[in-house]
Formats: C-alpha cells, structure tokens, sequence
C-alpha cells in the first residue's frame, strides 16, 4: 500500500522567513502525482502545488516551490516569504492516476510576527 | 458560486441516531469522494463513485452508506451513530479527463456524536 510520511508535526517560521516542509511516500510506480494541500483553522482544504512524476522540472507558485526527488522519493515544500496567513496545517499527498488520494499526517505551520 | 457543497456544515446527534450528510459538485466531474478527518487531523478515503458506479469502497462499517443518484451528487447516510463517528467528513471531486490528479474538496462537515 502507497504511504505517506511527514517527519515534522510542527514546524515554526519566523514572518518573512523561509520554511521547508518535509514528505517522502513510498509507492513502486513510475507515474503518479504529489500534492501539498494547506487546511487553515476554517478547516477548507487548499491545494498548495501539484507535481507530475514524469516532469523532472520542480514545481512553483509563487511563494511556493517544491523540491521533488523521484528516487528519493522526496517531495518537500518551501515557502518563501512566510506570511502570517501561511499559518494552517500543510498535508503532503500521492496519488496514482485514476486511483484514491493518499493523505500524510499533517505538519501544522506556525508563523511568528 | 461553491464548487463542492456539503449540508449540514455542522451536525450534533446522539448515539444510536441515523443522520445523512449531501455533497454536490458543480464542476463537471466524474467522480466523487468522501473522506473522513479524525480528531488527530489524519485524512483517510471512505468510498468513491466514478458516473455513479462505487469505485473504492475501503473498510467501513455497514452502518455507512453512500449512495450517488448522478454524477454531481454524492450522499453519505450513517446509521446507529457511535461515539468514534464524531469526525469532519470531507466530500471531494475530480475528473476523469483531462487528468490534473487534483481533488476539489468540500468545506467538511464536522459530526459530533454525544
């Protein structure tokens, strides 16, 4: 079964700051996609970044970029510039084509003025 | 306009109780989901319908049951609610093609069994 892992429960970030949030997934595909969706206290899930597998080109938006490391199997997230409305819980996920989205357990980000 | 609507956003029973929460979706997509938030944040998938047809169906109690009356709607109706059903429960939609792999989600509605 795919999994995935984030090492980090909490993290903190200083305002303006830049913060890196860490993932790997396990899975023996070659083609999938990797998401980091932002869940602020409205409890709304926000799609952050998607990520193809098959793009070796690192995604960004904006303030955010991800750092994608296939056979490592390392998908983290940086956010450049912290803003106090980056605060919210980040989850990491995997998702095979046409298959269910596999959630990680969540890092809650703290940003301090 | 909400892409992804759920009714109640909030719902507080008593154990033994059946409740039902609807989603509908207004984006086109072919497939929905529900997912279930526990009281420690962790996100996992109930069941999914892809036009209609159940597609993943994990290990859930019977006592939860999704029904799917067309593409753009999908119901969860939970009967003889206990404790450990108090969770947020998220609906979500995607589509088949063109495949961005990106669920659109719900605001959630939160359950409290008492």
């Amino acid at each position: 079964a795919q999994t995935v892992t984030q090492s980090q429960p909490e993290m903190s970030v200083q305002e303006a700051e830049t913060v890196t949030l860490s993932c790997t997934y396990d899975t023996s595909e070659s083609d999938y996609y990797l998401f980091w969706y932002k869940q602020p206290p409205s409890r709304q899930m926000i799609l952050v970044i998607r990520q193809e597998a098959y793009k070796q080109q690192n995604a960004t938006e904006n303030r955010f970029s991800v750092n994608f490391q296939k056979a490592a199997k390392s998908f983290s997230l940086k956010i450049s510039d912290s803003q106090l409305g980056d605060a919210a819980m980040y989850f990491c996920a995997y998702r095979e084509y046409g298959n269910k989205l596999v959630f990680g357990a969540g890092t809650i980000l703290r940003v301090k003025s | 306009d909400t892409a992804v609507s759920q009714t109640p956003k909030y719902l507080v029973t008593q154990m033994g109780n059946d409740k039902s929460i609807k989603c509908e979706q207004n984006l086109g997509h072919d497939t929905m989901y529900w997912y279930k938030q526990d009281s420690k944040k962790f996100l996992k998938i109930m069941f999914s319908y892809n036009n209609k047809e159940l597609i993943i169906n994990e290990t859930v109690p019977n006592r939860f049951s999704p029904k799917s009356p067309d593409k753009a709607h999908l119901n969860l109706h939970i009967n003889s609610l206990e404790l450990g059903d108090s969770a947020v429960y998220f609906c979500a939609s995607s589509q088949t093609f063109p495949n961005t792999g990106e669920l659109f989600f719900g605001e959630g509605s939160r359950l409290t069994v008492l």
